[in-house]
């Protein structure tokens, strides 16, 4: 079955930096990979998304890269904010019916003002 | 947009009691619905998946007669931890997929065993 390896699991910047967060995968099959944000206490919210048949996808601060042939994708969050302080989790499926998605360990990301 | 509920939020009970957890996709039916558990400070780990008017496909590890789930319809599928211990208390939440769509979360049930 799928493993989704999730790096770092913690990380603190401050305020306008950016943040990198790295996740391999084992299974060639998984085509779908999406990030998810989690507030204490709260669901997993999806933040962006990606497909194997793109390498990069960009949605304001947020960016996702895809490298299917190393099988590991990366969330880059620019010119952080507070607000962006959560736990980020990685995750990876197929398109086959009934696939479940698999997640990272996830990164708690603290931004300091 | 797609939308699951999961019902309660919250709920304590005793030890060795059982509670039932429902999880309903509200404006798509699903074929499969997935339970997954989460302890504090810890990802989603996949507990079994559960398949409409067939049995639940579980996890390595995950006792099938202590989490018994029920997918009686294309809009419900029921998650009951029976005979509840404290080890037991954790997050649960369910999901669910309409054709094509991200996967899409309920809002969890965080179950206190006392």
């Amino acid at each position: 079955g799928e493993n989704v390896e999730q790096h770092p699991s913690t990380l603190s910047v401050q305020e306008g930096d950016s943040a990198v967060i790295k996740c391999t995968y084992s299974d060639s099959a998984s085509n779908y990979f999406p990030w998810y944000k989690q507030e204490l206490g709260k669901r997993p919210q999806l933040i962006i998304d990606i497909r194997s048949n793109v390498g990069e996808k960009k949605d304001q601060r947020i960016a996702v890269t895809l490298n299917k042939t190393a099988k590991h994708f990366s969330l880059h969050i620019t010119e952080t904010q507070p607000e962006d302080s959560a736990v980020y989790f990685c995750a990876a499926t197929s398109n086959q019916a009934g696939t479940a998605l698999i997640f990272g360990k996830g990164t708690t990301l603290s931004v300091s003002s | 947009g797609a939308v699951v509920s999961q019902h309660p939020s919250r709920v304590i009970c005793k030890s060795g009691t059982s509670v039932k957890i429902e999880c309903r996709s509200l404006d798509f039916q699903a074929t499969t619905m997935f339970w997954y558990r989460q302890f504090p400070k810890k990802s989603l780990m996949l507990m079994a998946t559960s398949n409409e008017g067939s049995k639940a496909t579980y996890e390595q590890g995950v006792e099938k007669d202590k989490f018994l789930i029920n997918h009686a319809s294309l809009t419900l599928s029921t998650l009951t931890v029976t005979s509840a211990h404290p080890e037991d208390s954790s997050f649960y939440i369910c999901s669910a997929r309409a054709r094509g769509s991200p996967l899409h979360f309920g809002n969890g049930t965080r179950l206190t065993v006392t």
